[in-house]
């Protein structure tokens, strides 16, 4: 069964630093997405994108986020200088023209130190 | 504002009984409605949807929910608990006419006992 997957999965940094969080969705899938989960606390919507572009973001996707598909198999989340509160657990998620439910990856868990 | 309540932090079951998670939502215009499971450390696993139809529509692992417009919840329900159903659960929405992002409940942590 086609599925959703991220690497890494566990990654640590330093504050201040960048991390790229890789996803590679489901081959034939049109729509992409980010979410988090802060440990105890609800899924978040992050971001969407569609045809290489942002279609929607929340307001926790600031101009310290950003998501690219650079090479038409990949989708990355990249957070630009890391700060504590961005640990969480971070979730790719894909979904099909047609159908109308997302499949979601294995998450990465980021620890900000 | 869309938005997700689901009124309980757990739900506890002996193993054979029936179950039910419950969730209300709040959507302008036709909801799409998704339960998700997350066992531990793991992603969020698909299990049903509601879309438009039948009000009880039938999912992964013999989970059932039912959809109840009036009353604006879909909860979710299995006529017998097995142990290894415990995990946490998640209901989600989102407009029909809208955005394609989906809104979380909290999650309900389901634990069925032998």
């Amino acid at each position: 069964e086609p599925e959703v997957t991220q690497t890494p999965s566990h990654q640590v940094t330093q504050m201040g630093q960048e991390v790229i969080l890789r996803c590679v969705p489901i081959s034939n899938h049109l729509y992409f997405y980010w979410y988090r989960q802060i440990l105890g606390q609800k899924v978040e919507f992050l971001v969407s994108f569609y045809n290489n572009e942002i279609s929607e973001k929340s307001e926790i996707f600031d101009d310290q986020f950003s998501v690219e598909r650079p090479d038409g198999s990949n989708f990355t989340l990249k957070i630009r200088s890391t700060k504590l509160e961005d640990s969480a657990m971070y979730f790719c998620a894909s979904r099909g023209r047609q159908g109308t439910e997302a499949f979601f990856g294995q998450g990465t868990r980021l620890t900000v130190v | 504002a869309q938005s997700v309540a689901q009124p309980e932090d757990q739900v506890n079951v002996a193993e054979g009984n029936p179950l039910t998670v419950k969730c209300t939502y709040s959507v302008s215009g036709n909801p799409y409605l998704f339960w998700y499971v997350q066992y531990p450390n793991r992603g969020l696993q698909f299990l049903l949807k509601y879309i438009t139809g039948d009000n009880l529509v039938k999912g992964s692992y013999g989970f059932e929910a039912e959809f109840n417009k009036s009353q604006t919840s879909f909860h979710l329900k299995k006529p017998s608990a097995l142990v290894s159903d415990s995990a946490l659960y998640f209901c989600a929405v989102r407009a029909a006419d809208s955005s394609y992002k989906l809104i979380f409940g909290s999650g309900t942590r389901l634990l069925v006992r032998p």
